[in-house]
């Protein structure tokens, strides 16, 4: 298994241009998330997704946008990019989001290598 | 508490010492409580996850308490050592995974 995957690496834009941030899992996770880690503030939540065609917004949504097709991709894209997203982005996932049941809530997450962005 | 808050900010110790940090998190909507180690330049490990009121866990020289119903829990490292070095993250999961800012650890030999 590959695990989680996160393509690019590193990316430098713009601002006002807009990409897309892939991440891909082959563990037949149902849990994908996205979150960005500045200095001091640890990881936050940028968005969620607990299966195929389910979405939602974590801690800090706006300037972000997702979507959930199938059940490997949780791609992130940045509608027009400004230098406050600037940040290291990472992709992670997990069997269950921890609603369906206690014997399933202690679900470890598994990270992405990470996307750092840098916007100009 | 609303947040997910992690104390000390940062820690520098001898190695040798023993060491312990906090993390409060929101009692309500608990499931469970996640420990995480960051090294510089990789991605967050697992540590220990733990559900219910009083857990311990243990791994080698480091282990974990959980206090659900005041809504803490702590991390000790006992002898630390320089590779001990690292973020550590701890998470609440209410049904999604919400970290404290993290806890740094500088190990000097």
């Amino acid at each position: 298994n590959a695990g989680v995957t996160q393509t690019p690496k590193f990316q430098v834009l713009k601002t006002g241009q807009s990409m897309t941030l892939q991440c891909a899992q082959d563990m037949n996770h149902e849990y994908m998330s996205w979150y960005r880690q500045d200095p001091g503030m640890g990881l936050r939540l940028i968005h969620y997704s607990v299966g195929a065609g389910i979405t939602d917004q974590g801690e800090v949504p706006n300037g972000y946008n997702v979507s959930r097709s199938t059940t490997e991709d949780f791609p992130l894209r940045l509608l027009s990019a400004a230098p406050s997203q600037t940040s290291v982005y990472f992709c992670a996932s997990s069997r269950t989001p921890g609603l369906a049941g206690p014997y399933i809530r202690t679900d470890t997450q598994y990270f992405g290598p990470g996307t750092r962005l840098t916007v100009l | 508490i609303l947040n997910v808050e992690q104390s000390p900010q940062s820690l520098h110790v001898q190695e040798g010492d023993s060491t312990n940090f906090t993390c409060s998190f929101p009692s309500s909507n608990f499931y469970a409580l996640h420990w995480y180690r960051w090294e510089t330049a990789k991605s967050p490990e697992a540590l220990f996850v733990m559900t219910l009121n009083g857990d311990e866990k243990k791994k080698g020289r480091i282990s974990a308490t959980l206090n659900t119903k005041e809504g803490y829990s702590y991390l000790y490292i006992k002898g630390s050592q320089p590779e001990d070095s690292a973020t550590y993250l701890c998470a609440s999961n209410t049904g999604k995974l919400i970290f404290g800012q993290g806890t740094t650890l500088q190990v000097k030999p």
